[in-house]
């Protein structure tokens, strides 16, 4: 069973239209959860870190937000440049120190 | 500041062959850790250490195996190579047990 998941596996917008990306996890002890944006054939770029339910960050077009069983980072207005894909991973407590991450979503904003 | 820094960039090797890539953390950061990420999914963590001493492996055959050196930088060695192993290999830098920061990556081609 999957620890993380994110959703939809794709997503295809319009220039302007705004939307949504979801990461659920499963985990116990969750220590802290990321996003990251990674282009193809590079290595992820942070985005954000949440530590506890309730907790929002915000960074140009984009926010994160997070429950105590999923996070959303919320995409506002986007533009053809932040066609990427978007990974969440978790840090969980008693693990191994490595980050667990989903498969990502593969964002497409077109003009 | 520079960032994390991975050699190579690409490598292609043939199986059974043996290969070792390198990474060289963030200044100031003493955690190293290695994802090995296949196309289509999110990274996967193979080892981690802080301060020259292994503190997480993730589920990966003894043919794979890292050290940490006293100026901080890192190599993962692979043996035995097997198809199945090519991959975009990262690593990733932390202060501790904090965000980690990625690297561009190693592309390992398998033939």
């Amino acid at each position: 069973e999957d620890q993380v998941t994110q959703s939809p596996e794709a997503l295809r917008l319009q220039e302007g239209e705004s939307s949504s990306l979801n990461c659920s996890y499963t985990v116990s002890g969750l220590r802290g959860l990321f996003w990251y944006r990674q282009d193809p054939g590079k290595g992820p770029e942070f985005l954000f870190t949440l530590y506890s339910a309730g907790e929002e960050k915000e960074k140009e077009r984009l926010k994160a937000t997070l429950t105590k069983k999923e996070s959303f980072l919320h995409i506002t207005a986007p533009k053809p440049e932040d066609s990427a894909t978007y990974l969440c991973a978790v840090w969980e407590g008693g693990g191994a120190d490595g980050l667990t991450f989903g498969k990502g979503t593969h964002l497409i904003i077109q003009p | 500041d520079a960032g994390v820094t991975q050699s190579p960039t690409h490598l292609i090797k043939t199986r059974g062959q043996h290969v070792t890539l390198r990474c060289s953390p963030i200044s100031g950061h003493k955690s190293v850790s290695w994802y090995q990420q296949v196309l289509g999914q999110g990274p996967q963590f193979i080892f981690q250490y802080y301060e020259k001493e292994e503190r997480g492996r993730g589920n990966f055959p003894d043919r794979f195996s890292a050290r940490q050196f006293p100026n901080y930088s890192s190599e993962l060695n692979v043996n035995a190579l097997l198809l199945g192993d090519s991959a975009l290999y990262l690593c990733a830098s932390s202060t501790s047990t904090d965000t980690q920061y990625f690297g561009p990556g190693t592309r390992l081609t398998v033939l």
